[in-house]
């Protein structure tokens, strides 16, 4: 069945480096992708969103790729920051159906 | 503009009571949607309505029910709780209908059913 699903449930990071989070889809009908971060206590918070008719898209310190052919998204983080720890979700949706979210992935940053 | 806003942001209840939780959307947005978060399922789609109508309906039981008023605040009822319930239950708003837009979370409540 259809599932969205992130390959690593933690990553840590120096601070300063690039993040790289994954996140895989198995609907390929999918045409609409959007990445959450949510801290501890919060809601989830809109990063950024893709859809299927593009392959990259860059909003202030963060990237998103998608690769179609293998279902693969993925959130870049640049020079990531201690207030960029926290748990990332990817999701997606096709036409009007809700939004299915993936089961997050927790980013550690190391000062 | 002031974000979503849910109420209460505790809740404390027993089983077999039932509960109702607010939500204020962002200014201007019409659609509300409505997620349980728990820590085995992850975000769970419960249900989304826009101009006072039920659009979506995730896979829950019955006892999960919602609304939405004229001034697009919503409330989602929980009827016969059981310990399975307690979750985090976030409210999501959105200027369009569907999933294809930009939705904005509220803080979520906090339900614990002992």
């Amino acid at each position: 069945g259809e599932s969205v699903g992130l390959h690593l449930p933690t990553l840590s990071v120096q601070e300063g480096d690039n993040s790289i989070i994954n996140c895989a889809y198995s609907n390929s009908a999918s045409d609409y992708f959007i990445w959450y971060k949510q801290e501890s206590g919060k809601g989830p918070q809109f990063i950024i969103d893709i859809r299927s008719n593009m392959d990259k898209r860059q909003g202030q310190r963060v990237t998103v790729l998608l690769n179609k052919t293998v279902k693969h998204l993925s959130l870049q983080i640049a020079a990531t920051q201690p207030g960029d720890s926290a748990v990332y979700f990817c999701a997606e949706s096709r036409g009007n159906t809700p939004l299915v979210f993936g089961k997050g992935t927790r980013l550690s940053v190391i000062a | 503009k002031a974000g979503v806003t849910q109420t209460p942001r505790y809740l404390i209840k027993t089983r077999g009571q039932q509960v109702t939780l607010s939500c204020s959307p962002i200014s201007g947005h019409r659609s509300v949607s409505w997620y349980q978060q728990t820590p085995g399922q992850g975000l769970q789609f419960l249900f989304e309505y826009f101009s006072e109508t039920q659009r979506n309906k995730g896979n829950f039981p019955g006892r999960f029910s919602g609304r939405q008023f004229s001034n697009s605040r919503s409330e989602m009822n929980v009827s016969t709780l059981e310990l399975g319930d307690s979750a985090l239950y976030l409210c999501a708003s959105s200027g369009k209908p569907g999933s294809g837009y930009e939705q904005y979370f509220g803080p979520g409540t906090r339900l614990t059913v002992t």
